[in-house]
C-alpha cells in the first residue's frame, strides 16, 4: 500500500518556467490538499479538493493551480514559478475532508526557485 | 485568519515528561489535531480533539478547554526517538485545517 507519493522528490527551477508537482493517492479520499512548509511558517494551504470536480483557495493560492480530474490525482502547478515559492511542499489526503477526519501526507517535494 | 501559538522549541531529558502548550483564535472551531513531523519527513498524526478534557494514547496525551482556546500535548517518559517538530492544527468552521509553526522537542540522554 503506497499511500500518498509525490513527485519529484526535490527540484531546482529557473524562474519564470512551468512547473507541476504531482500528487497521487490509493486510499480513495475524497478530500485532497496542497500545503507549503516554510521554516518558522509552519504548514500553510495552498488550495484543496473536496471531492473529484471541485475545488478550492486556501490561505496562499496566489501564483498557483490545481485540478482534480479523478479521485486520485491532484497536481499542483506553478505557471511562472518566482523565488519566493521556494519551500517544501505537501500533499494530503482526508476520507471526507469533514470533522475528525485526520489527513495522511505525502512525503513531500523540495522545490528551489533560482 | 487565524492565529495559533506554539512554543518554538523545548528541550528535556529522556525518561522525562514534556507539555507542549497551544492557544487558538480561529473562526469557528471543528476540532484540534497533534502531528509529529521527524526532519525532513511528512508530518504523521498523533490525536485529535473535539470536546473539552484528555484523551490519552500510550506515552501521548492530549488535552482540549474550548472556552480558553489552549490545548496541549503531553509526552511522557521521553525517548530519543521523539526528538521531532510537534504541529498543533485547528479545523474552523469551514473545516479546513489551520497549523501552528510547530514546536522543536530535542530529548538528551
Amino acid at each position: 500500500i503506497a499511500g500518498i507519493t509525490q513527485a519529484p522528490t526535490s527540484q531546482i527551477l529557473a524562474a519564470g518556467r512551468r512547473m507541476t508537482l504531482r500528487c497521487t493517492q490509493d486510499m480513495r479520499h475524497n478530500a485532497m490538499y496542497w500545503y507549503r512548509q516554510d521554516l518558522g511558517l509552519g504548514l500553510r494551504l495552498i488550495h484543496y479538493s473536496n471531492t473529484a470536480g471541485t475545488t478550492g483557495k486556501g490561505e496562499v493560492p496566489d501564483g498557483y493551480s490545481v485540478s482534480r480530474a479523478n479521485t486520485d490525482d491532484f497536481p499542483l502547478t506553478l505557471a511562472s514559478a518566482v523565488p519566493s515559492q521556494t519551500s517544501v511542499y505537501f500533499c494530503a489526503s482526508s476520507d471526507s475532508g469533514l470533522a475528525g477526519d485526520e489527513q495522511f501526507f505525502g512525503p513531500g517535494t523540495r522545490l528551489t526557485v533560482l | 485568519g487565524q492565529n495559533i501559538d506554539q512554543p518554538t522549541e523545548m528541550t528535556a531529558t529522556e525518561g522525562a515528561i514534556v507539555q507542549i502548550n497551544c492557544t487558538y483564535q480561529t473562526s469557528g472551531f471543528n476540532g484540534l489535531f497533534w502531528y509529529q513531523q521527524h526532519a525532513g519527513e511528512a508530518p504523521t498524526f498523533l490525536s485529535y480533539n473535539v470536546l473539552d478534557g484528555l484523551e490519552e494514547k500510550g506515552r501521548f496525551s492530549s488535552f482540549l478547554s474550548r472556552s480558553k482556546g489552549y490545548s496541549y500535548l503531553l509526552l511522557k517518559e521521553l525517548q530519543m526517538k521523539d526528538s521531532a517538530s510537534y504541529l498543533c492544527a485547528v479545523r474552523d468552521g469551514d473545516y479546513k485545517l489551520s497549523f501552528g509553526a510547530g514546536t522543536t522537542v530535542t530529548v538528551r540522554a
